[in-house]
């Protein structure tokens, strides 16, 4: 079954640190990843995204996510946090071309203090 | 450039009404998909549709439906609501046509069920 995990519920984060958002996944397919960010109150915005190429992918706002095939992993960094980066971040993953569904984790929030 | 819009932003409904939510996908999309999230929650994939037909559907009742128009916009119906079905809708755009370049969703509308 296709499934997708974020084990953290909270990450805590000393601005100007590196973070890192865990998410691992299971499918049958080729998997297309994705990271979106989800302020209160709002809809979900686009980070980046993995369908092929290189394993490391550049999105927006300085993130960043290595896509692991051999882990089945695809965590999101970043260099150095800013507070404004706090927010709820979900991982999802479309299982191959022809399924068309985006399958979520739970969502981990992020919190970047001063 | 216009992005995913969604009307109403907010709706409050009693147990056992209808309610449909519209979606405006973004410019120079064909694709809308529906999704629900509960609270603390992510999204959960209802439906696609893709040239006025439903493409694939998600693990939910009948009493969810939609439709697609010729000008790609979308309505997402509910039937007999629940108190369960109060959670935030979120519809997405894509393209079928080209290089994927994956999903924008539009802030949703909250509905809650009382």
């Amino acid at each position: 079954a296709q499934s997708v995990a974020q084990p953290e519920d909270q990450v805590n984060v000393a601005e100007g640190n590196p973070l890192t958002v865990k998410c691992t996944y299971s499918v049958s397919g080729n998997p297309y990843l994705f990271w979106y960010v989800q302020y209160p109150n709002r809809g979900l915005q686009f980070l980046l995204k993995y369908i092929t190429g290189d394993n490391l992918v550049k999105g927006s706002y300085g993130f960043e996510a290595e896509f692991n095939k051999s882990q089945t992993s695809f965590h999101l960094k970043k260099p150095s946090a800013l507070v404004s980066d706090s927010a709820l971040y979900f991982c999802a993953v479309r299982d191959g071309w022809s399924n068309y569904q985006l399958i979520w984790g739970a969502g981990t929030k992020l919190i970047i203090k001063p | 450039d216009a992005g995913v819009t969604q009307s109403p932003t907010h709706l409050i409904k009693t147990r056992g009404q209808q309610v449909t939510l519209r979606c405006s996908p973004k410019s120079g999309h064909d694709t809308v998909s529906w999704y629900q999230q509960a609270l603390g929650q992510g999204p959960q994939f209802i439906f696609q549709y893709y040239e006025e037909e439903e493409r694939q559907r998600g693990n939910f009742p009948d009493r969810f439906s939609g439709h697609q128009f010729p000008n790609y916009s979308s309505e997402l119906n509910v039937n007999a609501l629940l108190l369960g079905d109060s959670a935030l809708y979120l519809c997405a755009s894509s393209l079928v046509q080209g290089v994927f370049v994956g999903y924008t969703f539009g802030s949703g509308t909250r509905l809650t069920v009382v």
